[in-house]
């Protein structure tokens, strides 16, 4: 059981948007900022967002961070193919004074 | 260009212990936190916790207090990973990661990946 709560699986058509939602609480998503990883099968994460909402070099702008409260969302627009994979959020825990991450998002591209 | 090279696989008996490193490159070696992380066949993510390559110290999930270690050898720029009394829960691949912001937030780069099988 994961700290922080995602949805095993979302799907969505090539071109369209999707949203992957990350829920936690005041000891975590709220207090701390969140970053967002994407992993394919195989292979190591890749960092697409940090500090909530920011993209380093090299990420496309397709990808979007955001948080409300306890709750972060990672946005992707005019999704290709290529963006399955599974998606994981993750913060600072104060109360655990330890990292957490969510249990990881599945993408489909029908 | 950053580079983590991690070692490679391992099979332990339970009850062994097992040390993983990760080599770093093409950065100031002591500038940067590394995390490690584990993740359990066909499972998500697991943070096992944060070493200082610059001072020295760490910090340990609360999981794994008791039976981790992370040290470093600032004259290799390698951190490495100790984990002891395994049982077949601690199958997983462990990964090193940078932390470019030292701020739990921005693990930018990582290693390829070290899978450990704890097996009798």
């Amino acid at each position: 059981q994961s700290v922080l709560t995602q949805p095993p699986s979302v799907s969505a058509a090539p071109g369209q948007k999707v949203t992957i939602s990350c829920s936690g609480s005041s000891s975590n998503i709220e207090a701390n900022y969140v970053s967002w990883y994407q992993q394919f099968a195989g292979t190591a994460p890749k960092l697409l967002i940090y500090d909530d909402d920011k993209r380093p070099s090299g990420i496309p702008d397709r990808f979007s961070g955001s948080k409300s409260g306890t709750s972060a969302t990672l946005g992707i627009t005019g999704l290709q193919t290529g963006d399955e994979a599974v998606y994981y959020c993750g913060t600072w825990d104060s109360g655990l004074s330890g990292g957490v991450f969510g249990g990881g998002t599945k993408l489909t591209v029908l | 260009q950053v580079h983590l090279v991690q070692s490679g696989a391992e099979v332990k008996k339970p009850g062994a212990s097992v040390k993983v490193s990760c080599k770093a490159s093409g950065y100031t070696f002591a500038n940067h936190f590394i995390h490690w992380v584990r993740q359990a066949p066909g499972q998500g993510l697991e943070w096992m916790g944060i070493f200082n390559p610059g001072g020295g110290a760490a910090t340990y999930a609360q999981k794994f207090q008791g039976r981790i270690s992370m040290t470093g050898d600032t004259s290799t720029s390698t951190v490495y990973m100790e984990l002891s009394s395994l049982t077949s829960d601690d199958t997983a691949v462990y990964f090193c990661a940078r932390d470019y912001l030292n701020s739990w937030n921005n693990f930018d780069n990582w290693g390829q990946g070290t899978l450990v099988t704890v097996s009798s």
